[in-house]
């Protein structure tokens, strides 16, 4: 199956500072890339989804000031925490789609990040 | 609302078992059925479905969509330790609708 990385894969952080985190698409073209966050034993919460070149839609309740996304190229999302506060620590996994009717149309997710906001 | 219900919600089987894992499924634009196993980390792709009736097959796991029923069964035979996670079932609904919906997943344990 295609390949998602993302970086880093741990952080550690001071409250108050802003931690950037990056999702590649390794080996296909992701139009649209999903940002997710999954607390000890809950389910996958969507964030956000963003489409290649336009403003990322946020899901109800996610600030979007806060997690600022940026869907720059077919192959690179990031997610950047701003002013991190410890309940922002978390488990944040990004997620990569190809083109409808491509065979990356399956969506592939990133290893996740660890954040932990001390 | 599109809506994937996953049953049992845990399982706990010894090692050699055979397992089957139910989705069903309310969805208005039907486009895909994924199904991921997820351990520590983020899901690993396991199996898309989009035509019924046909079985996808990866060494001891296996899973078929019923479209009729709307539902989909994962299969694991000759289960080992290394088989235990959470199964997540995921609905693609398509059309204005690009998100994964996903089930509540079925927490497999298998003991030696």
């Amino acid at each position: 199956g295609a390949v998602v990385s993302q970086h880093p894969s741990w952080v550690i952080c001071k409250s108050g500072t802003s931690v950037k985190i990056e999702c590649r698409s390794l080996d296909f073209q992701a139009t649209t890339m999903f940002w997710y966050r999954q607390f000890p034993k809950q389910s996958l919460m969507l964030m956000a989804t963003s489409n290649e070149g336009s403003k990322a839609t946020y899901e109800q309740g996610v600030e979007k000031d806060k997690f600022l996304i940026n869907h720059a190229s077919l192959t690179l999302s990031t997610l950047t925490v701003t002013s991190a506060h410890p309940e922002d620590s978390s488990f944040y996994i990004c997620s990569a789609r190809g083109a409808a009717g491509d065979a990356q149309e399956t969506q592939y997710f990133g290893p996740g990040t660890r954040l932990l906001v001390l | 609302e599109d809506k994937v219900v996953q049953s049992p919600l845990s399982l706990v089987v010894h090692e050699g078992d055979t397992v089957t894992l139910n989705c069903s499924y309310e969805v208005t634009n039907f486009r895909s059925l994924l199904w991921y196993k997820q351990e520590k980390k983020a899901p690993t792709f396991l199996f898309m479905l989009t035509s019924s009736g046909i079985e996808k097959k990866s060494g001891r796991l296996s899973s078929i969509l019923d479209k009729k029923e709307l539902s989909s069964i994962l299969n694991i035979t000759a289960t080992q330790t290394g088989d235990s996670a959470i199964y997540l079932c995921a609905l693609f609904g398509g059309g204005s609708n690009y998100k994964l919906t996903f089930g509540k997943g079925t927490l497999l344990t298998v003991n030696p």
